[in-house]
């Protein structure tokens, strides 16, 4: 496909388990992002990576959240001892830097993930 | 702190007049504006963006614009079309340190009415 996937698109979690979220950007894009977006509000930054290399993880709110692109493609996001306040839309966007609009990040559908 | 604002929550208009959704940031280092409509189990899409030089974008029934002095920005949708009816999201860029993120407002529901 063309745009950004992500997988899976719902995920149920007992308070405690580990979740892996996944994200594949569009083919060529350098820039990856991740954002969570709780119900009612816009979404908000987590990290971001150019190819492999995470360059900001100040979104990341505690050390149970991971995030890695080991081959500079896909994403994986990781959330360890999940709580009842992870449960929220993760989304994924990815850009391509140094053509067009370099700043316009396109989107995945987002994972939402409850925490139960 | 919300560096971007977006203080309506909502906006009801009939299809063919103007809609104008407003958004106020705090933030002098933004340097792009953009605008994202989001439908509900979707992710949001790029709709229209505008250069902090610039005051003024326009893209067929959408124009954005940019009042630096005030920090405001907003977009017109005309005419207005049932399918417009979407959940609009302001963001502004801001490139710091090698890092390049969006800046979100809590978004506003515009419905369209027929």
């Amino acid at each position: 496909g063309a745009g950004v996937s992500q997988s899976p698109r719902y995920k149920v979690a007992k308070r405690g388990q580990d979740v892996a979220l996944r994200c594949d950007p569009i083919s060529g894009h350098v820039s990856l992002f991740w954002y969570q977006q709780a119900l009612g509000q816009g979404p908000e930054f987590l990290t971001y990576f150019q190819n492999e290399a995470q360059l900001d993880k100040s979104g990341l709110p505690s050390d149970r959240f991971f995030a890695e692109r080991p081959e500079g493609s896909v994403s994986t996001l990781k959330i360890q001892r999940t709580q009842q306040e992870d449960s929220a839309v993760y989304l994924c966007a990815s850009s391509s830097i140094g053509q067009g609009r370099w700043y316009e990040q396109y989107f995945g559908p987002g994972t939402r993930l409850t925490v139960t | 702190d919300q560096q971007v604002k977006q203080n309506s929550p909502s906006l009801s208009v009939q299809e063919g007049r103007i809609s104008i959704l407003n958004c106020d940031y705090t933030n002098s280092m933004f340097d792009y504006f953009l605008w994202y409509k989001k439908y509900p189990a979707e992710g949001p899409t790029f709709l229209i963006s505008i250069s902090s030089i610039k005051d003024k974008n326009e893209d067929g029934r959408f124009t954005v614009f940019l009042n630096k002095s005030a920090k405001h920005l907003s977009l017109h949708i005309v005419p207005s079309q049932p399918g417009d009816s979407a959940v609009y999201f302001c963001a502004a860029s801001v490139s710091q340190g090698g890092s390049e993120k969006l800046v979100f407002g809590k978004g506003m529901k515009l419905t369209v009415n027929p």
